[in-house]
């Protein structure tokens, strides 16, 4: 099973609005990423946890906080976004071996609309 | 520097007719190689990977990608268009000392006409 789950699948929300994503895996990967997709353009990494403790965040703008519980779920809250935000919110997840074997696998992602 | 580049950002072909589609990388180091289709707001989809083993990779739905180190390409082939192929592929590349990092090509829209 390659499974990575995201809810909700499409969300609207107003600036001044406060909500959160959320993604999860039971493949037992300890890496788990944020990604960011525009229109017609690929994926643009926001942030990546391993083994629950922020690795990378490409200079994402405050607005956007991550949060990994555990190792099955991850969280992206929320909070005073701007319309340039509205975009598809993928979440994907992989081994975090350090190996050669190492693959991303994508959820369907969350459709955001902010007004 | 690192980078990864898809040579057509539109491919156009005929149903039962071949697909190319183009990806070639820039590196000093191994890299492993991810193809990758994603389908009208949807999320991606894995197709096949090369990870330093077979240089021929077949992945599903048909496809299947060759890596050749001398000419840093990973080029995805399908012997017969389908419909359903019609979609966003994007290549991508890790490289070894940076596991946690992926990077994307911009991307290559297929059409597939009836």
């Amino acid at each position: 099973d390659t499974e990575v789950t995201q809810t909700p699948k499409h969300l609207v929300m107003g600036m001044t609005n406060k909500k959160s994503l959320k993604c999860e895996q039971h493949m037992g990967h300890r890496a788990m990423y944020w990604y960011k997709q525009k229109a017609k353009k690929p994926p643009e990494l926001m942030f990546v946890y391993s083994y629950e403790k922020l690795s990378i965040n490409e200079s994402v703008p405050s607005r956007f906080s991550p949060e990994c519980p555990n190792s099955s779920l991850l969280n992206l809250h929320l909070h005073a976004l701007q319309p340039e935000d509205s975009a598809l919110y993928l979440c994907a997840s992989s081994q975090d071996s350090g190996g050669d074997q190492e693959t991303q696998y994508f959820g369907p992602g969350t459709r955001l609309l902010v007004l | 520097a690192q980078s990864v580049t898809q040579l057509d950002s539109h491919v156009s072909v005929s149903e039962g007719t071949p697909v190319l589609l183009r990806c070639n990388y820039s590196s000093s180091y191994s890299p492993s190689l991810f193809w990758y289709v994603q389908h009208p707001n949807k999320g991606l989809q894995l197709l096949l990977k090369y990870t330093s083993a077979a240089t021929l990779v077949k992945g599903i739905n048909g496809f299947e990608a060759e890596f050749k180190k001398s000419e840093t390409s990973f080029h995805l082939t399908k012997p017969s268009a389908h419909m359903s192929d019609a979609a966003e592929y994007f290549c991508v590349v890790r490289f070894i000392y940076n596991f946690n990092k992926f990077y994307f090509g911009s991307g290559t829209k297929l059409n597939v006409k009836p």
